[in-house]
C-alpha cells in the first residue's frame, strides 16, 4: 500500500548541480503536483499535471522542468541549483483536479539542501 | 496575488478544551475549502473539506465556512495531546481547476 513514493528523502547539492526528484503513486490518479515548502510560506505549488501527457505551471516555476512519464510518474528536475531552491519538496496526487471532493495524497517529502 | 492568511500560532490549548483555527482568503469567488494537518516532518493529509456556508462536522472536528466574510474556521473538540501539529488551510480559487492555495499553517499545541 505505497500511495506515492519519493526519492531521495534527503540530498545536499552544490550551487550549479542538476537533479531530479522521483515521483510515483500507484493510486491511478490522473493529477500530480510538486509543491515546495519553506518556513514561514507555506506549501507552494511548483508545476502540476492534470493528466498524463500534459503539465502546467504553478505559482513558483522559475528554475524547474517537470516530465510526465506515464500515468505513474511526474519527475522534477532542477538543472543548475540555486541556494534559493534550499527546501522541503512534496510530491502529491488526486484522482481527478477540481472536483469539489478533491483530496491530494502526499509523498513523504525531499529535504533538499543547496550550499 | 492571492492570498490565504492564517495565524502562525503557537495556539496553546489544555487537554479537553475546543480548538479553534482561522482562516481568511482573498478570492472572494472561491469555492472549495480544505483543511490539512501536518504533523512535525510528516506530509500533509486532509482532514475536512467543506464548500457551502455553515458547519460541517465529522467527528471531534467541525469546519465552519462564511462565503460573506471570506472566513473558514475548524474546531477541534475535547483536544487530544495527538491533535498537536501544524494545520494548514487550502482554497481552491475561482477558475484554477488544479490549484490549491495554502496557508502558512497555525501550529497547534495541546498540553496535558
Amino acid at each position: 500500500n505505497a500511495g506515492v513514493t519519493q526519492t531521495p528523502k534527503f540530498q545536499v547539492l552544490k550551487t550549479g548541480q542538476s537533479m531530479t526528484l522521483q515521483c510515483a503513486q500507484d493510486m491511478n490518479h490522473n493529477s500530480m503536483y510538486w509543491y515546495r515548502q519553506d518556513p514561514g510560506m507555506g506549501l507552494r505549488l511548483i508545476y502540476y499535471s492534470a493528466s498524463e501527457g500534459t503539465t502546467d505551471k504553478g505559482e513558483v516555476p522559475n528554475g524547474y522542468n517537470v516530465s510526465r512519464l506515464n500515468k505513474r510518474e511526474f519527475s522534477l528536475r532542477l538543472e543548475s541549483a540555486a541556494p534559493s531552491q534550499t527546501s522541503v519538496y512534496f510530491c502529491a496526487s488526486s484522482e481527478v483536479s477540481g472536483l469539489d471532493n478533491e483530496k491530494l495524497f502526499f509523498g513523504s517529502g525531499t529535504q533538499l539542501s543547496v550550499l | 496575488q492571492k492570498e490565504v492568511e492564517q495565524n502562525s500560532g503557537p495556539l496553546s490549548v489544555p487537554e479537553g478544551a475546543i480548538a479553534s483555527l482561522n482562516c481568511t482568503y482573498s478570492d472572494r469567488g472561491s469555492q472549495s475549502f480544505f483543511w490539512y494537518r501536518q504533523y512535525s516532518g510528516k506530509s500533509p493529509e486532509l482532514i475536512m473539506s467543506i464548500y457551502s456556508n455553515g458547519d460541517k462536522e465529522d467527528g471531534r472536528f467541525t469546519a465552519q465556512l462564511n462565503k460573506a466574510s471570506q472566513y473558514v474556521s475548524l474546531l477541534i473538540r475535547d483536544s487530544q495531546p495527538s491533535d498537536s501539529a501544524t494545520y494548514l488551510c487550502a482554497v481552491r480559487e475561482t477558475g484554477t481547476a488544479s490549484k490549491l492555495t495554502f496557508g502558512t499553517g497555525t501550529r497547534l499545541q495541546v498540553t496535558l
